[in-house]
């Protein structure tokens, strides 16, 4: 079955430009969906697809992919989006199964 | 308003069993995919299992395969997880989401989200 590598950690200035990425085989087959949460809180989708976000999720999360890297960027960081992020991806088998990333703790200085 | 409710989590020795449910409204049940997913208190996340609109396509992860099972009754708009033989290793919070499907390939994403309910097995 698939895997999906993301950093542990990464911190950001208050208004600067923060990249997450995510990297596996099965992202050269399928798009990456990103994920929000927050302590004692549910995961909350940011952006799926090629770069879309749902309703209400800001414009500064946008997403990207490249190869086998799928990548999440905050433009203009808030201290609003201290949170842990994961990735995930259908599964490279051909079947349904999904794959979930490690999770990376943003953390907004 | 989209929503979805679990319930029937608790605490259960390691052998026994224990039935989830999630119950959802706010959108049209019977046409979309439910999925399970749970994650270990300060751990991250791990799909468990997936069942599509008709019933007819049901995938598990390695770990609880032969153990769970996932079910639906479109009529009553609710997703059940069966769990038979826990395991200490199966303490988790357990999310019902609804699983979406993006572009030619169906890139799986997860757009709604319940708020989880804790599952324990401990003697």
């Amino acid at each position: 079955s698939s895997e999906l590598t993301q950093d542990p950690a990464v911190s950001v200035a208050l208004g600067q430009t923060v990249r997450i990425t995510c990297q596996g085989d099965s992202l050269t087959r399928y798009y990456a969906s990103w994920y929000q949460q927050k302590p004692g809180q549910a995961p909350v989708l940011v952006t799926y697809g090629k770069n879309n976000r749902p309703s209400g999720i800001p414009d500064r999360f946008s997403g990207s992919s490249s190869g086998d890297t799928a990548s999440l960027t905050i433009t203009g960081a808030q201290a609003e989006d201290e949170a842990d992020y994961y990735c995930n991806s259908r599964d490279s088998s051909d079947n349904h199964r999904v794959v979930f990333g490690g999770g990376t703790k943003v953390t907004v200085l | 308003e989209v929503q979805l409710v679990e319930s029937g989590g608790g605490l259960v020795q390691p052998g026994g069993s224990l039935r989830l449910s999630c119950t959802v409204s706010g959108f049209t049940f019977s046409t979309h995919s439910l999925t399970w997913i749970r994650q270990t208190p300060g751990k991250g996340l791990e799909w468990v299992t997936s069942i599509n609109s008709g019933s007819t396509s049901i995938d598990y992860a390695d770990s609880v395969k032969g153990r769970f099972t996932i079910s639906r009754d479109n009529a009553k708009k609710s997703v059940f997880l069966q769990m038979n033989s826990l395991r200490v290793e199966d303490t988790a919070i357990y999310y019902c989401a609804r699983r979406s499907a993006f572009g030619v390939a169906q890139s799986y994403y997860f757009d709604y989200w319940g708020q989880g309910t804790l599952v324990a097995v401990s003697s």
